[in-house]
């Protein structure tokens, strides 16, 4: 089993749409959540942290159940510009970041 | 401040044949790690180091090795390419404890290398 796992993609959606990704974690003695955006195979970058309060930028929601080990990612009235792959990201003991295999997003006018 | 620099962006090689893939930061992270990112498997950890001296390895390290003789440097050196190791390559860096003002960047990408061995 991987140690971070995501819905397998493609989410193909109209924009304006809402759309949800899922995310589980294996180690339970994981420290810190992260959601990225990766484009076209160019670096991955941060997107945001995910606290486990739960936190909003913009329109973007992460959730975080570490009695379940998972993790969310809500994006309300989506745009073009939000097409690109997601990725969660687990850190563990000593720094290591697991990523999961990525959720690709396409937004359609 | 340049961030991390990875070189080259992109190489093509012989199966067989040698490289190294170099990668700097300029931030003074004690973290740095090399991924490899191949179509539908996300970014798996290849070999990571915690400080000068220190390396270890990471999901997939067969076939490749590295040293950390300065803070600054981790190259990634492929000793014998295969065609298995097609793929595209990213040396990322980071502050291994959290500090103030920058827990929320974990992670500072290099622009990756495509490697493509024939």
């Amino acid at each position: 089993r991987k140690e971070v796992e995501q819905d397998p993609g493609p989410f193909n959606v109209p924009e304006g749409a809402t759309v949800a990704f899922n995310c589980t974690y294996s180690n339970s003695a994981s420290q810190s959540f992260f959601w990225y955006r990766q484009d076209c195979r160019k670096e991955p970058k941060l997107l945001m942290s995910v606290y486990s309060s739960g936190n909003e930028d913009g329109r973007f929601t992460a959730q975080l159940n570490r009695a379940s080990q998972y993790i969310s990612l809500l994006i309300r009235d989506s745009k073009l510009s939000d097409s690109a792959t997601y990725l969660c990201v687990v850190k563990n003991q000593g720094g290591k970041l697991i990523f999961g295999q990525g959720t690709e997003l396409s937004v359609k006018p | 401040n340049a961030g991390v620099t990875q070189t080259p962006k992109f190489q093509v090689l012989k199966t067989g044949q040698s490289m190294t893939l170099q990668c700097a930061q300029d931030m003074n992270h004690e973290y740095m790690s090399w991924y490899r990112q191949d179509p539908g498997m996300g970014l798996r950890l290849i070999h990571y180091s915690v400080g000068a001296g220190i390396t270890d390895q990471g999901e997939v390290p067969n076939g490749y090795n590295v040293s950390r003789s300065t803070t600054e440097d981790f190259p990634l050196r492929l000793l014998s390419a295969a065609p298995s190791q097609t793929s595209v390559y990213f040396c990322a860096s980071s502050y291994l404890w959290d500090r103030p003002f920058h827990s929320n960047q974990p992670q500072h990408f290099g622009d990756g290398t495509r490697l493509s061995i024939l």
